[in-house]
Formats: C-alpha cells, sequence, structure tokens
C-alpha cells in the first residue's frame, strides 16, 4: 500500500528554471493538496483540488500551477524558478472534505540556486 | 489573520521524561489536530480533538481540547528515542471566517530531541 508518492526526493534548480513535482495517491482519495514548508516556519497551503478537473489556490499560490486531471495524480508546476522557492514541498491526500486527515508524501526538497 | 503560537519551539530531554506542549490562538476554532513529523519524512496525525473540553489519548500521547477553545495541549509520558522530530498543531477553520475548503492552519511546530 504506497500511499502517496511523491518525486523527485531532491532537485536543484537554477533561477529561471521550470520543473514539475509529481504526485500520486493510490487511496482513491478525491481531495489533494501541495504544502510548503520552510524551516521554523510549519506548513502553507500552496494549491488544493477537490477532484478530478477542479482545482484552487491556498496562502501561497503565486509561482506554481497545477493540474488534477485524474483523481490520482496532482502534479506542482514551477514556471519560473526563483530562490524564495527553496524549500520542502509536501504532497497531501484526505477521504473527505474537510480535510482534516490529511495523508502525507515524504516531501522533494527543492534548492533554487 | 489569526494569530497562532506553538510553545515551545525546541526541547531537549532525556529519555523517560515527560514533555508537555501546547498551541494557542487569538481564534476560535471547531477541531484541533496534533500531527508528527519524523525526520525526512511527511507529518502523520496523531490526534483529532473535535469538542470544547475533549481529552484524548492515543498510546503515550494525551491531547486536550482547551475550554475555551483557543488552545491545546500535546502531553508524552515517558519519552523514547523514537519520539524524535517535529510536532505541529493544526486548526481546521470554520466555515465562513475566511478558511478555504479542506486548509489546515498549521502551527510553527515543537522539536523534540531526545537523549538516551
Amino acid at each position: 500500500n504506497a500511499g502517496v508518492t511523491q518525486t523527485p526526493k531532491f532537485r536543484i534548480l537554477k533561477i529561471g528554471q521550470s520543473m514539475t513535482l509529481q504526485c500520486t495517491q493510490d487511496m482513491n482519495h478525491n481531495y489533494m493538496y501541495w504544502y510548503r514548508q520552510d524551516p521554523g516556519m510549519g506548513l502553507k497551503l500552496i494549491y488544493y483540488s477537490v477532484g478530478a478537473g477542479i482545482t484552487d489556490k491556498g496562502e501561497v499560490p503565486n509561482g506554481y500551477n497545477v493540474s488534477r486531471s485524474t483523481t490520482e495524480d496532482f502534479p506542482l508546476r514551477l514556471e519560473l524558478a526563483a530562490p524564495s522557492q527553496t524549500s520542502v514541498y509536501f504532497c497531501a491526500s484526505s477521504p473527505d472534505r474537510v480535510g482534516e486527515k490529511l495523508f502525507f508524501g515524504s516531501g522533494t526538497q527543492l534548492s533554487v540556486l | 489573520g489569526q494569530q497562532l503560537n506553538q510553545s515551545p519551539q525546541s526541547m531537549f530531554i532525556q529519555e523517560g521524561e515527560d514533555v508537555s506542549m501546547n498551541c494557542t490562538s487569538s481564534s476560535i476554532f471547531n477541531t484541533w489536530l496534533w500531527y508528527k513529523q519524523d525526520p525526512g519524512e511527511g507529518p502523520v496525525l496523531l490526534i483529532a480533538l473535535y469538542k470544547a473540553g475533549e481529552l484524548t489519548s492515543n498510546g503515550r500521547l494525551t491531547a486536550q481540547f482547551g475550554i475555551t477553545r483557543k488552545d491545546s495541549f500535546l502531553n508524552i509520558s515517558a519519552s523514547i528515542p523514537s519520539d524524535v522530530g517535529i510536532f505541529f498543531c493544526a486548526w481546521q477553520l470554520i466555515q465562513g471566517y475566511g478558511g478555504s475548503q479542506g486548509n489546515l492552519i498549521f502551527g510553527k511546530g515543537t522539536k523534540l530531541s531526545v537523549k538516551p
């Protein structure tokens, strides 16, 4: 039972490069989320999705884009990487509408130099 | 926005000691959650609290939802080395108070270190 799988685990980007962080879940959850974690700052919601084809902005969406073409996959796209996007990114899913019982992936550590 | 405080920021304790940490807010919440993040992993839900005054246990962990609905406490008894990690409290915003669907607000975390 894989749960939430994120790839890659680590990545270094140059300023201005683009990349896609992959996230897939095998629990058939409708609700999926992307968070970023900066040292000592907790987790901030970037984007979320309540089902295939439906996405919405969270607290810190600037510089990111998402899509949700299937229930399983929720990729996060960085178009023009900036040093401020250096962070650890977590994808999560939940089985119910209120989203309190989040199941997290193991994270992607991204450095933008 | 809401003022959220989690304390202490970090703790260094000896194996076998009890641990206590808390979260306070300037706003009222209808759900308090406690998550733990092991090093190099994503957070995992430990305890969920839904009613003011509620006291819930999960093994050596006990959490309470404050009566005022503005605070919550987490206690760990007889700590062991695998308790090392970051403990986060999180809040489910009440509908109509500016929360987007499924948006949990996380505290900044309490980093726990346990010396064997």
